[in-house]
């Protein structure tokens, strides 16, 4: 069982490019979600969906775009990339979107934008 | 909008002594789950405890205990027996959807 799995893993990315970054689950799981890192600020929420065909803006989605296809994939798309979206990229994923559900995350994508 | 603060960025505990790291919150739910989350260097977030709100008795596992107050919406984690290995960036999240995490609290182990 491969659980949340985050492609690619590192990424330099030079201003304006745009990048796909990957998330699949093999959980059938309904609820999937992106976090970005930055440091001193936790966890913030870009974009989750609730199931295939369904997505929601979080915290802090201007620059990102994503889509769910298929219950097992989420990629997040950056569609023109800036020095300030250089982060840790963290997609997670539960059984359903109810808040007792344990959340499983991928280890992390690392993005650098110069 | 929810919102979890941990007010303190740094904390350090000598080994085999006892820590505690402090959470507040902020829910309009009537009912929700409240986790810590362990991140290590690796960056790989790793559950280390959950609380449900409408269970008055706190959580335990084995090391690791909360103390949940929810008329003052506190939730702050006990660890004892500090290990070298507790040494990590911790996060108090609540549990409604999305999950809402607070800045993190990160745990230097003093051998």
């Amino acid at each position: 069982n491969a659980g949340v799995t985050q492609t690619p893993k590192f990424q330099v990315l030079k201003t304006g490019q745009s990048m796909t970054l990957q998330c699949a689950q093999d959980m059938n799981h309904e609820y999937m979600s992106w976090y970005r890192q930055d440091p001193g600020m936790g966890l913030r929420l870009i974009h989750y969906s609730v199931g295939a065909g369904i997505t929601d803006q979080g915290e802090v989605p201007n620059g990102y775009n994503v889509s769910r296809s298929t219950t097992e994939d989420f990629p997040l798309r950056l569609l023109s990339a800036a020095p300030s979206q250089t982060s840790v990229y963290f997609c997670a994923s539960s059984y359903t979107p109810d808040f007792w559900e344990t959340i499983y995350f991928g280890e992390g994508s690392w993005l650098t934008v110069v | 909008a929810q919102t979890v603060t941990q007010s303190q960025p740094e904390m350090s505990v000598q080994e085999a002594e006892t820590v505690t790291l402090s959470c507040t919150y902020d829910t309009s739910e009537s009912d929700y789950y409240l986790f810590w989350y362990k991140q290590p260097p690796s960056r790989q977030m790793i559950l280390v405890i959950r609380q449900e709100a409408y269970k008055q008795q706190n959580a335990t596992e084995n090391r690791f205990s909360v103390n949940f107050q929810k008329a003052a919406k506190s939730f702050s984690l006990k660890i004892s027996d500090s290990q070298l290995g507790d040494a990590a960036m911790y996060f108090c999240a609540s549990g409604n959807t999305p999950l809402v995490f607070g800045k993190g609290t990160r745990l230097s182990v003093i051998a």
